[in-house]
């Protein structure tokens, strides 16, 4: 079965430090990558995602992932963080077809101190 | 309207009721999706429709869950006999056929007593 693993629960960070979230998946098959976020008080959305084609994906804010398909990974990076940057981010994937579920981790909280 | 519609926003059921959860998806989506989230925790997948059709049920953690998407638009996750473990927000999400990106509502917060 698929599954979905995000080693850090909670990050803190300083305004302007680099981030990377941690994302590995178990599932031997082609699969669609997510990064979803959820701001304080708002419904999650997306912040990018990876179906094929170039392994580095740029995605909303100034945010990044990295897919590496020998580690199973796909890693969230941003070189300088703000405080609004601030929220919960979620990892995803699912097989590659469109009728599949999309399975989440368990999340990320990022904390940044102003 | 322009974005996933989930109703009541909030509910507050005591043990042993039945209650009723709305998803209007947004208009046209042919996928619709149910996570159950705890606190602290990422969306758990509950079942997956497209159009009418429930094709993945696997999720639905007891046979008092129940959903249903009769015209293939809006959506209705039904738990009967509610249970204090069913405290959760329940998401409603809607998506194209091909891209997977899906489209998340506000949830709706159940708390049992």
């Amino acid at each position: 079965a698929q599954s979905v693993s995000q080693h850090n629960h909670h990050v803190i960070l300083s305004e302007a430090a680099s981030l990377e979230l941690g994302c590995n998946y178990s599932y031997g098959g082609t699969v669609n990558l997510f990064w979803y976020v959820q701001y304080p008080g708002q419904h999650l959305q997306l912040l990018l995602k990876y179906f094929s084609g170039d392994p580095l994906v740029k995605g909303i804010k100034g945010f990044e992932a990295e897919f590496i398909k020998s580690k199973f990974s796909f890693n969230l990076r941003k070189p300088s963080v703000q405080w609004s940057d601030t929220a919960e981010y979620f990892c995803a994937v699912n097989r590659y077809s469109s009728a599949s579920k999309i399975i989440f981790g368990s999340g990320t909280r990022l904390s940044i101190r102003p | 309207g322009a974005g996933v519609s989930q109703s009541p926003r909030y509910k507050v059921a005591k043990r042993g009721q039945d209650v009723a959860l709305r998803c209007d998806p947004i208009s046209g989506h042919v996928s619709l999706f149910w996570y159950q989230q705890a606190l602290g925790q990422g969306p758990e997948f509950l079942t997956y429709f497209q159009n009418e059709a429930q094709l993945d049920k696997s999720g639905l953690p007891s046979d008092r869950f129940f959903a249903e998407r009769p015209e293939g638009s809006v959506s209705t996750l039904k738990i009967q006999r509610t249970q204090q473990e069913d405290s959760a927000v329940y998401l409603c999400a809607s998506g194209t056929e091909n891209t997977g990106e899906l489209f998340f509502g506000e949830g709706s917060r159940l708390t049992v007593l």
